[in-house]
Parts: C-alpha cells; structure tokens; sequence
C-alpha cells in the first residue's frame, strides 16, 4: 500500500469510447503526475500537477485530458483513443518544495488496452 | 540530448551479490534516484542519492560520481523476491526526471 490509489485497474476500449482515469492520494503531498509506461521504453511523464496547476504537458495528445480539482485528486479522461495508446498508466504524487528529494509514490497502475 | 543508460537485464544467483549500474548525460544534476518494480506492481522508491559516495540502506546500497556521470546499486544477499526491474532516474537543472529503461534482474536459486 503506497497511499496513491488508482482505478479501475484494467480497462479496454473502443477506439470510439470515452472513459476516465481516477487517481487519489492521502499522503498531504502537493504533486500528482501521470506517467505512461511502455514496455521495454523508459517512464514517459505526461502531466504534472503542482499544488493543482497543471504545470507540464509534455506534448501529449489532446485526446488525453487531465483534471485535477484538489490537491488529492487526479483524473486522465481518454477520448478516441488509438491502438498505439494501449499501455500501463501511472499515477504519482510527491511533496515538492525546499528540502525535499522529492521520491515519487506511485500507484498500482491503470492497464489500457485499446480496441 | 539527455539520456540514461542501464543494462537490459541481468541474471544473479540468490544468496549472491549483484551490482546494477546506470550512467547518465543530463543537463544539469539534482538527485539519482533508483526504483523497484515487481512485474504488474508500481515502482516503489530505493534510494536517492544528491551527493558522491555509498548509501546503505539494509541489503541495498546505492553509490554516486557526480564527475563520472554514474551511479550503482548494490543488492546483497540476493533473495528470490528481488526478481524486479530496477529503474534509475535523475532529476536535472530543471528538476524534470528522466528515466532509464529498467534493468529486470532475474535471481537464480
């Protein structure tokens, strides 16, 4: 149990559909992020959120749609997605700021197949 | 470019010691990090080293040279459970992480 929750755990959808990703942490950190991980490549972080402002969006395709309405909640709405975008989805959170290192806690991972 | 080397996959025997390492070429320097991941489980921090030298954590160190742009981690007494992939991140002048692949260390009985 690493305090970062996510769900659902596994998902599949239609190239058509639209679904959302759901995040909470209950560390009182003041950073969220999703990352995608693919197999074999390293970590790509998608969106970073610091103390609720989007503060990274690392060219990530509008079909991917990040939330977050407070500092413990994070959501990655998914809309038309492609085959291509099929990967494991992460999220983490982290207490940013003077004297910290920073380590990221990550949840168990959001598995996307898409259709 | 910015980019974080570190070996596929290795292959120790359990009760041995096994050393994996990483080099980086980043912009800047903030922090090495190194994670664990178990197959179909999250990354959980190992360790994080900002300046040069060891840190020993239990069985697990981890060690620095900031002006050789490489780092290790160190497993000892190698248990059946430390079957993972070991990620390595640095955080650079922007403090942005970047990430190595993953070294997935398979341990032998």
């Amino acid at each position: 149990e690493t305090g970062v929750t996510q769900t659902p755990r596994h998902l599949v959808m239609g190239m058509t559909n639209k679904k959302s990703l759901k995040c909470e942490q209950h560390l009182g950190h003041n950073a969220m992020y999703w990352y995608k991980q693919s197999a074999k490549k390293p970590l790509e972080l998608m969106f970073v959120y610091n103390f609720k402002e989007q503060t990274e969006n690392n060219s990530v395709p509008s079909r991917f749609s990040p939330e977050c309405p407070n500092s413990s909640h994070l959501f990655l709405h998914l809309h038309t997605l492609q085959p291509e975008d099929s990967a494991l989805y992460l999220c983490a959170s982290s207490r940013e700021g003077e004297g910290a290192a920073g380590e990221l806690f990550f949840g168990e991972g959001s598995r996307l197949t898409v259709l | 470019g910015q980019n974080i080397d570190q070996p596929t996959e290795m292959t120790a025997t359990e009760g041995a010691i096994v050393q994996i390492n990483c080099t980086y070429q980043t912009s800047g320097f903030n922090g090495l990090f190194w994670y664990q991941q178990h197959a179909g489980e999250a990354p959980t921090f190992l360790s994080y080293n900002v300046l040069d030298g060891l840190e020993e954590k239990g069985r697990f160190s981890s060690f620095l040279s900031r002006s050789k742009g490489y780092s290790y981690l160190l497993l000892k007494e190698l248990q059946m459970k430390d079957s993972a992939s070991y990620l390595c991140a640095v955080k650079d002048s922007n403090y942005q992480l970047i990430w190595g692949a993953g070294t997935k260390l398979i341990i032998k009985p």
